[in-house]
């Protein structure tokens, strides 16, 4: 299917295991993002990555390791689950991303409960 | 001052009328401005972008760019109750976008 797609859709798991989450595009855009939304923060940046093989942090990537090996796959790896990575995940990608034009789609989003 | 602020809302419009959602940045650097819009319990869908002072009128939409007041809005004419959902604000900082926390729309049939 074209466009951007995650999966799982939904994950529970417990404290300290890992957890990756994919995301696929068939766009071949250059960036691609990792948001988590909780209530009361809005949509944070985990990650991104400009092209394969480089990756960048955001505003909250404690706890998160990403890899970015072929241009249409980024996955997210929680290494030791806590609680508070409880969230909905989003991934995003787009074309371009320096300066102007870098409009994002979003990918339908993955929701983690960390028991 | 938060980089992309927007009112949480509930903003209650009545059918028919004409909703307006705002949002005030503090990069002046920014040039992309976008607004999303987020049903509950689905993925942020991006409706606009503008990128230069000025309206940019797409259907019933109209979002209006002042970058002297670092200032760009949202104007739904007609609204409907499809419109009920969260409008997200987002403004490009370097290679990356900044989110507004959005603001709940309610569309009053």
């Amino acid at each position: 299917d074209a466009g951007i797609t995650q999966s799982p859709r939904y994950k529970i798991t417990e404290t300290g295991r890992q957890v990756t989450l994919m995301c696929h595009q068939t766009w071949s855009h250059s960036y691609m993002f990792w948001y988590r939304q909780d209530l009361g923060h809005g949509l944070r940046l985990i990650y991104y990555s400009a092209a394969a093989d480089i990756t960048d942090k955001g505003e909250v990537p404690d706890g998160y390791v990403v890899s970015r090996s072929k241009t249409e796959n980024f996955p997210l790896t929680l290494e030791s689950a806590t609680r508070s990575q409880t969230s909905v995940y989003f991934c995003a990608s787009s074309e371009i991303a320096a300066g102007a034009y870098n409009e994002q789609f979003f990918g339908p989003g993955t929701r983690l409960t960390v028991l | 001052q938060k980089e992309v602020e927007q009112n949480s809302g509930p903003l209650s419009v009545p059918e028919g009328a004409i909703a307006s959602l705002n949002c005030t940045y503090s990069d002046r650097g920014s040039q992309s401005f976008f607004w999303y819009r987020q049903y509950s319990g689905k993925s942020p869908e991006l409706i606009m972008s503008i990128y230069s002072n000025g309206d940019k009128e797409d259907g019933r939409f109209t979002a209006q760019l002042n970058k002297a007041s670092q200032y760009v809005s949202l104007l739904i004419r007609d609204s409907q109750p499809s419109d009920s959902a969260t409008y997200l604000c987002a403004v490009n900082r370097d290679d990356k976008i900044i989110f507004g926390k959005g603001t709940r729309l309610h569309i009053l049939p």
